[in-house]
């Protein structure tokens, strides 16, 4: 079936350091990716998206290219800062199984800013 | 516009309790996700409605987790009787009819069984 994997956290940065939070997608159709935000005692807020290949999603600062080659969503900022602390989930979105779009989640990568 | 609602913030039972959540979503959304978030861990689908019926509920523990949509806009979660695997932050989330632009979610319920 559809699986999204990602990078280990906890990954801790300097403000205005370079973000890359690596994920890779299995899926059997032509999945639209996602990622996903969640700041602490929130809920999920989408943060950027995109649905074929070679699109770049962008939003706040960060960036995600869709590299069906690769298979791969990687999500990049060039400068964080102490706000951006929280989860970030890579997503996709496919009709497998029951032919209706569903989300699809990894398993989240915990990003602490420090000043 | 509105954004998902759902109720209670925070809920803490024993095992093998009694437990619902309710969910109000985006008005005009015509699908309705149920999602389990265990801790350190990613959304796991539950169950989907289109309208008011199932389209998919293949993870769904029917032994003990039930879900209802009626008329097709606010729904309920429950579980009977709850487990100590249970413990997690139960997500809904609503999405217009064919989107494939990502969802809405609500802020979640959180629920500690002990």
């Amino acid at each position: 079936g559809d699986s999204v994997t990602q990078m280990e956290g906890p990954v801790t940065l300097s403000e205005e350091a370079f973000l890359t939070i690596n994920c890779t997608y299995t899926a059997t159709g032509y999945p639209s990716l996602f990622w996903y935000v969640q700041y602490p005692g929130e809920g999920l807020q989408l943060l950027l998206k995109a649905t074929k290949a070679d699109d770049k999603g962008s939003n706040k600062g960060f960036e995600a290219t869709y590299r069906k080659e690769t298979t791969s969503f990687h999500l990049e900022k060039g400068s964080v800062q102490v706000s951006d602390s929280a989860v970030y989930f890579c997503a996709l979105s496919d009709r497998e199984g029951t032919g209706f779009q569903k989300l699809v989640f990894g398993t989240g990568t915990r990003l602490l800013v420090s000043p | 516009e509105a954004g998902v609602a759902q109720s209670p913030r925070y809920k803490i039972i024993e095992k093998r309790q009694s437990v619902a959540f309710w969910c109000n979503p985006i008005s005009g959304h015509a699908t309705l996700y149920w999602y389990q978030q265990i801790l350190g861990q990613g959304p796991k689908l539950l169950i989907q409605f289109q309208n008011n019926g199932v389209v998919d509920d293949s993870q769904l523990p029917k032994d003990r987790f039930s879900a209802e949509r009626l008329k097709g806009v606010d729904s309920t979660l429950k579980i009977q009787p709850a487990k100590l695997e249970d413990s997690a932050v139960y997500l809904c989330a609503s999405s217009p009819l064919g989107s494939n632009y990502g969802y809405t979610f609500g802020s979640g319920t959180r629920l500690t069984v002990v």
